[in-house]
């Protein structure tokens, strides 16, 4: 069965330091993958997606990144870190036709 | 991807059916209708999905309006756990990218 990982679970970093959450997805290839915050009381945003390695789609320009060095792996980055990044991360995954997402357990972020 | 409508919040008491209603009058043809949960703290959960026909599975059922204008998400009997959003999303078959999640519908259940 197929299962998604991400770490850590919670993370508080100061304002101007880097971030870097690790997402990586077993039992399954090729997945379609996704970076999703929410932020406090409000709806799931995405912000990147990627159908294969090397491939990244940003859904929203800000300080963030995304990374996907192998075919089950995702990384989220940013330099700098913004009081405005808090909120909770989440990877999810699925396969070619999308229909079905399944998300991992999330990162909950506080920026100080 | 069009919008969807769903109430703030319904309540419910435990055992009893629940039906959470979505409105979606702008659907189009290649749209599917998908179902999300997300319990507190946790990521979301797929619930079901549908493009014309009803369907059934073990967590829930989903009612789809003749029209395609609406649709229904049916717990047959509420427990506890099911206490959360539920989010009405619709997605085109042809689009491999994100699930656009609106506010969607807080499910308190009453014991």
């Amino acid at each position: 069965s197929q299962t998604i990982h991400q770490w850590p679970a919670t993370l508080v970093q100061p304002v101007g330091s880097p971030l870097s959450l690790e997402c990586t997805v077993e039992g399954t290839s090729n997945p379609n993958l996704y970076w999703y915050r929410q932020a406090a009381g409000r709806g799931l945003q995405l912000l990147f997606y990627s159908v294969g390695i090397g491939q990244i789609s940003s859904e929203v320009p800000q300080n963030l990144s995304a990374s996907r060095p192998q075919d089950r792996q995702f990384i989220l980055s940013s330099k700098k870190l913004l009081l405005s990044d808090s909120g909770f991360y989440l990877c999810a995954w699925s396969g070619l036709a999308g229909y079905e997402q399944y998300f991992g357990p999330g990162t909950r972020l506080t920026v100080t | 991807d069009a919008k969807t409508t769903q109430p703030n919040s319904m309540e419910s008491n435990e055992e009893e059916p629940v039906h959470l209603p979505c409105n979606h009058s702008t659907i189009s043809g290649t749209d599917y209708i998908h179902w999300y949960r997300q319990l507190p703290s946790q990521g979301p959960e797929y619930v079901i999905h549908g493009l014309t026909s009803n369907v059934n599975n073990r967590m829930a059922s989903l009612a789809i309006a003749e029209d395609r204008k609406s649709s229904t998400l049916i717990l047959h009997r509420a427990t506890l756990r099911d206490a959360a959003v539920y989010y009405c999303i619709l997605k085109s078959s042809g689009s491999a990218r994100q699930l656009t999640f609106g506010s969607g519908t807080q499910l308190t259940v009453l014991p």
